[in-house]
């Protein structure tokens, strides 16, 4: 079984500042994806980024980039230039490739963006 | 392209009834799965679709919880007899398994059914 482990409950950082978020996993599986979800307060979950693991190269959508190391089975987000529009709970999740698609998620990381 | 949605938003129900929530998935997806979650906790997994068919369950989902999808469109997860440690949001999310089996899509998730059980 998989499980995803998200060390830091709550952070909070500076308007326009850089801040990372950790996340580290386990899983035998050689194929697979890791995703992280925004969830702002009251408001849906939706998707931040996407990281195939047969990618070595590190995924980036706009402000948001990862840190994915595969050997390590670690998977940091970094968001740079921070918003206010940031503030929401973060959380990482694993999908094995083929068969059994379901996301196993971590327990969530609080950003709060101070203005 | 409207999005994954819940019906209803919020429930409030007392011990011992039983509860029915909908979920709309994107027009052209054919996953559609379930998942709860606590607060503070990140969701869990329920039980997912693949068209009509029911794939997998959670052991998380106990006798009194089923979910179908009868037409390969909506889907309905009714709990029966609640109970206090039921009460959750319950969230709904869609993707599209593509040609050759391969999950070409992420999952796209609607806003919840937030449960409370007096």
């Amino acid at each position: 079984a998989q499980t995803v482990t998200q060390s830091q409950p709550e952070m909070s950082v500076q308007e326009a500042e850089t801040v990372t978020l950790s996340c580290t996993y386990d899983t035998s599986e050689n194929n697979y994806y890791l995703f992280w979800y925004k969830q702002p307060p009251s408001r849906q979950m939706i998707l931040v980024i996407r990281q195939e693991a047969y990618k070595q190269q590190n995924a980036t959508e706009n402000r948001f980039s990862v840190n994915f190391q595969k050997a390590a089975k670690s998977f940091s987000l970094k968001i740079s230039d921070s918003q206010l529009g940031d503030t929401a709970m973060y959380f990482c999740a694993f999908m094995k490739d083929f068969g059994n698609e379901k996301l196993t998620f971590g327990t969530g990381t609080r950003l709060t963006i101070i203005p | 392209d409207t999005g994954v949605s819940q019906d209803p938003r919020h429930k409030i129900t007392k011990r011992g009834q039983n509860v029915t929530f909908r979920c709309d998935p994107i027009s052209e997806h054919n996953r559609l799965y379930w998942y709860r979650q606590t607060l503070g906790q990140g969701p869990e997994f329920l039980t997912y679709f693949q068209n009509e068919a029911q794939l997998e369950k959670s052991r998380l989902l106990s006798d009194r919880f089923s979910a179908e999808r009868p037409k390969g469109s909506f889907s309905t997860l009714e709990i029966q007899r609640t109970e206090q440690g039921d009460s959750a949001m319950y969230l709904c999310a869609s993707s599209l398994l593509g040609s050759g089996g391969v999950n070409t899509d992420t999952q796209y998730f609607g806003p919840g059914t937030r449960l409370t059980v007096l």
